[in-house]
């Protein structure tokens, strides 16, 4: 049963603490999603990767987040430093291009700064 | 304006019931179009892609899209208290890849 996994599932930190956290796409899916929800905001799209590489970070605030692909097993989103705003969901989902848009979601990370 | 609009709801509907939730998008040229459900607490889980004007079934649900009005609806037949939950449309606005663009949601309420 292939699906994405993030870890971790939560996550509660205080303000200025850096946060780390992991997607493993579904296995040949070659491009990634990061996403945060927020019941003020909805579904937010951060950033994605084709084939590891960044094409849109549009939606991310550049000073504190960062996101990454070390390889095509793992994704990485980053906050440093973690402010009370950033306390939301964060999901990751994964597709494959050239099998339609469909993205898969994984189960998220859910996130609370103090 | 928001590129996908939804009715944030809640949809209240009696059990059995047929539940219509409606989507309206602002790209002409968006040829891609999902309906996720959301549980609370959950993540989004597809129900139905559909990319051709017209109507697309799977079992209960029904998916229909009218690209020269710019809207998509799903509709969801004999509908179940275990069908409570939020529905996201989501969009691939023009030319955006893989990128989905998703409405705030509507959440259906199916009461017993």
């Amino acid at each position: 049963d292939a699906r994405v996994t993030q870890t971790p599932r939560h996550k509660v930190t205080e303000m200025g603490q850096e946060v780390t956290m992991r997607c493993q796409p579904i296995l040949g899916h070659n491009t990634v999603f990061w996403y945060r929800q927020t019941m003020m905001q909805g579904l937010e799209l951060l950033a994605y990767f084709r084939n590891r590489a960044p094409l849109d970070d549009s939606g991310m605030p550049k000073d504190r987040f960062s996101a990454e692909m070390p390889d095509a097993t793992l994704a990485t989103l980053k906050i440093q430093p973690s402010e009370p705003r950033d306390s939301a969901v964060y999901f990751c989902a994964s597709a494959h291009r050239g099998r339609g848009e469909t993205q898969y979601f994984g189960p998220g990370t859910r996130l609370l700064v103090l | 304006q928001k590129e996908v609009e939804q009715n944030s709801g809640p949809l209240s509907v009696p059990e059995g019931a047929i539940a219509s939730l409606n989507c309206t998008y602002s790209d002409r040229v968006s040829q891609s179009f999902f309906w996720y459900r959301q549980y609370s607490g959950k993540s989004p889980e597809l129900i139905m892609s559909i990319y051709s004007n017209g109507d697309k079934e799977d079992g209960r649900f029904t998916a229909q899209l009218n690209k020269a009005s710019q809207y998509v609806s799903l509709l969801i037949r004999d509908s179940q208290p275990s069908d409570s939950a939020t529905y996201l449309c989501a969009v691939n606005l023009g030319d955006a890849g893989n990128m989905l663009t998703f409405g705030g949601g509507t959440r259906l309420m199916v009461k017993p």
